[in-house]
């Protein structure tokens, strides 16, 4: 299809496991994006990638996640030794240009996101 | 204080009826913003821009208050589709990401 794609939509793992989700952004876009939603909460920006680079990473919550982008395209994020607090939706988003505005009508196109459950 | 804020609601409503609900920001300095909606379980999606002097999209009325650092939303003649989580975003200058309220929950009864 031509909108972003994430995989997998639902995972179960164990506390201490790692998990890696997978996203294919709208092709051509630029600019990618991760969130993490929790239940009830807003989504919480993670990470955001202009092409390949990532030029803010602070909005991960620690030193057990990373993201990577190659190609211009595909993005991965990791979570090594996944605690229950990991638990939430992670939404990927991708946009055309470097900076949502009202001028580019500040249109993020998400992906249905991955659930991550930790038991 | 968080970046922005919403009245989580839920807001009950009957069917033709208006319901309006605002999201108060905290940085002055903010440029952009955005009402985005997201259906239970599913991706946030935009639903419109919020230009200064207020802008109308069909039934959804969304406007600016600078001085007060809050945004509205309106929902005339209210229909049952329209049931689902109203995000206030909002965009500060020089910064690329959008910054999320949680949510207003609206649900539209028959």
């Amino acid at each position: 299809g031509a909108g972003v794609s994430q995989s997998p939509s639902n995972k179960v793992t164990e506390k201490g496991k790692d998990v890696e989700l997978r996203c294919d952004p709208i092709s051509g876009h630029t600019a990618l994006y991760w969130y993490r939603q929790s239940l009830g909460q807003g989504l919480e920006f993670l990470i955001y990638f202009q092409g390949n680079s990532a030029p803010d990473k602070s909005g991960l919550p620690s030193d057990r996640f990373s993201a990577e982008r190659t190609g211009g395209s595909v993005s991965t994020l990791t979570i090594q030794r996944t605690q229950q607090e990991d638990s939430a939706v992670y939404l990927c988003a991708s946009s055309p240009g470097r900076q949502p505005s009202s001028a580019n009508t500040g249109e993020l196109f998400f992906g249905e996101g991955s659930r991550l459950t930790v038991l | 204080r968080k970046e922005v804020e919403q009245d989580p609601g839920p807001f009950n409503v009957p069917e033709g009826a208006t319901v309006a609900f605002n999201c108060t920001y905290s940085n002055s300095a903010s440029q952009s913003f955005f009402w985005y909606r997201q259906d239970c379980r599913k991706e946030p999606k935009l639903l419109m821009s919020v230009y200064s002097s207020g802008n109308e999209d069909g039934r959804f009325t969304a406007q600016l208050n600078r001085a007060s650092q809050y945004i509205s939303l309106l929902i005339r003649d209210s229909k049952l589709s329209d049931s689902a989580t109203y995000l206030c975003v909002v965009n500060i200058p020089d910064d690329y990401k959008l910054s999320f309220g949680a949510g207003t929950t609206v649900t539209v009864r028959a």
